[in-house]
């Protein structure tokens, strides 16, 4: 299958830092990718939608101020995470849509993840 | 917007049994019903999907049923290896964008 890269894997910083993670598609373009969020033992939560060229699309509750996403690219998105506090500790997880003419392939792959840690 | 359950929550089974998870969606729209599979600290993996025009699809141990009219789709995994113990998530999808909603999770364990 396509492959989706996620950096960093880990990252630990101080509350009232900023954090950002990167989301790529290595072998194909993704027009569309998405980033979620995973709290241990939970299921996955779309937090928004981010489309090449155009703003994110955030899901009800998510504060676009704080998770700035930035699409500038077919193979590149990222999610930062503004004045990151405690509660914002989570596993984050991105996925990019892969997507061919005709809708042979119409795919998301998941990126594998960063392990967030706000002290 | 979607919204899909899951169940079982957890399930145990015996090495060889097979397994079952079940789930329902809301949304008449959507048309296409990914499963994953995540295993503890990893990314999920997609094990299998099926699209609305399917009723049935199968991949060696595995098997994905759909039935639109009661909007639930189910999937089976036969003769159950150890290996096969994690987290399988059901997702439902619909629309321009495919935006996924996912299913609450079932964590498998196979017992050898």
């Amino acid at each position: 299958g396509a492959v989706v890269s996620q950096h960093p894997s880990r990252v630990i910083c101080k509350s009232g830092t900023s954090v950002k993670i990167e989301c790529r598609s290595l072998d194909f373009q993704a027009t569309t990718m998405f980033w979620y969020r995973q709290f241990p033992k939970q299921s996955l939560m779309l937090m928004a939608t981010s489309n090449e060229g155009s703003k994110a699309t955030y899901e009800q509750g998510v504060e676009k101020d704080k998770f700035l996403i930035n699409h500038a690219s077919l193979t590149l998105s990222t999610l930062t995470v503004t004045s990151a506090h405690p509660e914002d500790s989570s596993f984050y997880i991105c996925s990019a849509r892969h997507f061919t003419s005709g809708g042979a392939t119409d795919t998301q792959y998941f990126g594998p993840g960063t392990r967030l840690t706000v002290l | 917007g979607e919204n899909v359950e899951q169940h079982p929550s957890t399930l145990s089974v015996q090495e060889g049994d097979s397994a079952v998870i079940k789930c329902t969606y809301s949304d008449s729209a959507s048309n296409y019903f990914p499963w994953y599979k995540q295993e503890l600290g990893k990314r999920p993996q997609l094990i299998i999907d099926i699209r609305s025009n399917v009723g049935e699809k199968k991949d060696q141990r595995i098997a994905v049923t759909l039935n639109k009219t009661a909007k639930h789709f189910s999937l089976h995994i036969t003769e159950t290896q150890p290996e096969d113990s994690a987290v399988y998530f059901c997702a439902a999808s619909s629309g321009g964008y495919q935006k996924v909603t996912f299913g609450t999770g079932t964590k498998l364990q196979v017992i050898p």
